[in-house]
């Protein structure tokens, strides 16, 4: 099947500890991209990457870090700089940038306590 | 700045009856549009999308419509279904944009029997 995968599903950290979340995809596809959920609005753009070891900045991009050293891997740290991290973090990927689709993944709920 | 969003924040449907949920944007370079469809705790789903140079494009049991005088949007579900219950989001891309989609804070469709 192919498609995109985000583990864990549910994340619990303390305050304070940086926590890496995972995306993996097997559609072949250039573009990635990090989203923000929070409750009852819609997504916002952390990180993006247009191609393995490029990427760039969102519109909310402080607090976070992304590596793509792969073009199948996307992760995300959400470090003790983010101010509130607790959210819905989804990841998304494309052929490319421009005029396609972008296909999502199941998400990653966090929770910082 | 530059927006997108929607009129309803909950739409009360019942069964076989159709819907409409609305979208305003706001950015007239705005060419590229989708919908997606998110159930609860899980990613979006692609829906249907069209671009600047169509004002309707039909799917199964759904036709978006673009109305680019005033800016506006729509998505008709046809005979609607309990699994149609979710939270609608429009979203929209500009040719220049890289990929960046804009989206709005969605519409809650609840479907009664």
């Amino acid at each position: 099947d192919g498609g995109i995968t985000q583990s864990p599903k549910y994340l619990f950290r303390k305050e304070g500890q940086n926590v890496t979340l995972s995306c993996e995809q097997n559609l072949n596809h250039d573009a990635m991209y990090w989203y923000r959920q929070d409750p009852g609005q819609g997504l916002r753009l952390i990180y993006y990457s247009q191609i393995v070891n490029d990427f760039q900045k969102g519109d909310i991009a402080e607090g976070y870090s992304v590596s793509r050293e792969k073009k199948e891997s996307f992760p995300l740290t959400v470090t003790s700089a983010q101010k509130n991290p607790t959210a819905f973090y989804l990841c998304a990927s494309s052929i490319g940038t421009g005029i396609n689709e972008q296909f999502f993944g199941p998400g990653t709920r966090l929770t910082v306590l | 700045g530059e927006s997108v969003g929607l009129h309803l924040p909950t739409l009360s449907v019942q069964e076989g009856d159709n819907s409409i949920i609305n979208c305003a944007y706001s950015n007239s370079a705005s060419d590229y549009f989708i919908w997606y469809k998110q159930e609860s705790g899980k990613g979006p789903q692609f829906i249907i999308d069209i671009r600047s140079n169509m004002d309707k494009r039909q799917g199964q049991r759904v036709t978006v419509l673009l109305n680019k005088t005033v800016k506006h949007l729509s998505l008709q579900i046809a005979a609607t279904q309990p699994g149609d219950s979710a939270v609608y989001f429009c979203a929209e891309m500009t040719t220049d944009s890289w990929g960046k989609l804009q989206f709005g804070a969605g519409t809650q469709v609840v479907v009664t029997p």
